[in-house]
């Protein structure tokens, strides 16, 4: 059975900085794997879509890579803002088209 | 990518009775996906619903408890029935669009007193 971790579960840093977030799953027979931001008591947000043939993805200030064979994923936001807190979540998809989703990890920009 | 249109945003229901929650999608979809989030936890998959066919639960989710219509390609509902303060969470639909990936509704945040 896939699971999904994210480290760490909460992050705080100061506005301006370059910060990263971890994914790890354990089985590496994935077909896509997406990021999503959650704000409080909200829907998600999809930021980034990476195909299994994929290494990387940006949009704006993200980046994310995915490692498919040691089973990991980070979303790297640069030059942070206080806009950018919310709670971080990775969901990989597999064969039966279902999404397993990580822990997240709720991230606290400093102004 | 599709946009999910849910309602209601937020309830607050007395022990007992039931909620129906419906989400419309801006074009045609094969599976409809729901969801739970207990607080402070992820997202839980309850069920997969395909037009035209009885909705697929997860193990620990039963159709008398949380019955699913999947009417057309563009609707579906989740209701949540006989409910107790432990079905107080947050309630998303999903659809995918091929390599767009999943687009999910704004959530149903649900009290229940």
């Amino acid at each position: 059975k896939q699971e999904v971790t994210q480290i760490p579960a909460a992050l705080s840093v100061p506005e301006g900085e370059n910060l990263v977030l971890n994914c790890s799953f354990t089985d590496s027979a994935i077909y896509n794997l997406q990021w999503f931001r959650q704000d409080p008591g909200k829907g998600l947000t999809s930021l980034l879509l990476i195909q299994s043939s994929q290494r990387e993805q940006t949009s704006g200030r993200l980046n994310a890579s995915l490692d498919k064979s040691s089973g990991r994923s980070t979303l790297y936001i640069a030059a942070s803002q206080p806009g950018d807190s919310a709670t971080y979540l990775c969901a990989v998809m597999e064969g039966n088209e279902k999404l397993t989703f990580g822990t997240g990890t709720r991230l606290t920009i400093i102004p | 990518s599709a946009v999910i249109s849910q309602k209601p945003s937020r309830d607050i229901c007395q022990r007992g009775t039931s909620l129906t929650i419906q989400c419309q999608v801006d074009s045609q979809v094969t599976m409809m996906f729901w969801y739970r989030q207990q607080p402070g936890q992820s997202l839980t998959l309850i069920a997969t619903a395909n037009q035209g066919s009885e909705a697929t639960y997860e193990s620990g989710f039963v159709i008398d408890k949380f019955p699913i219509s999947r009417p057309n390609l563009t609707f579906s509902t989740l209701t949540v029935s006989n409910m107790s303060p432990e079905d107080s969470s947050i309630y998303l639909c999903s659809s995918r669009q091929g390599f767009h990936g999943y687009t999910f509704g704004s959530g149903t945040r649900l009290t229940v007193v």
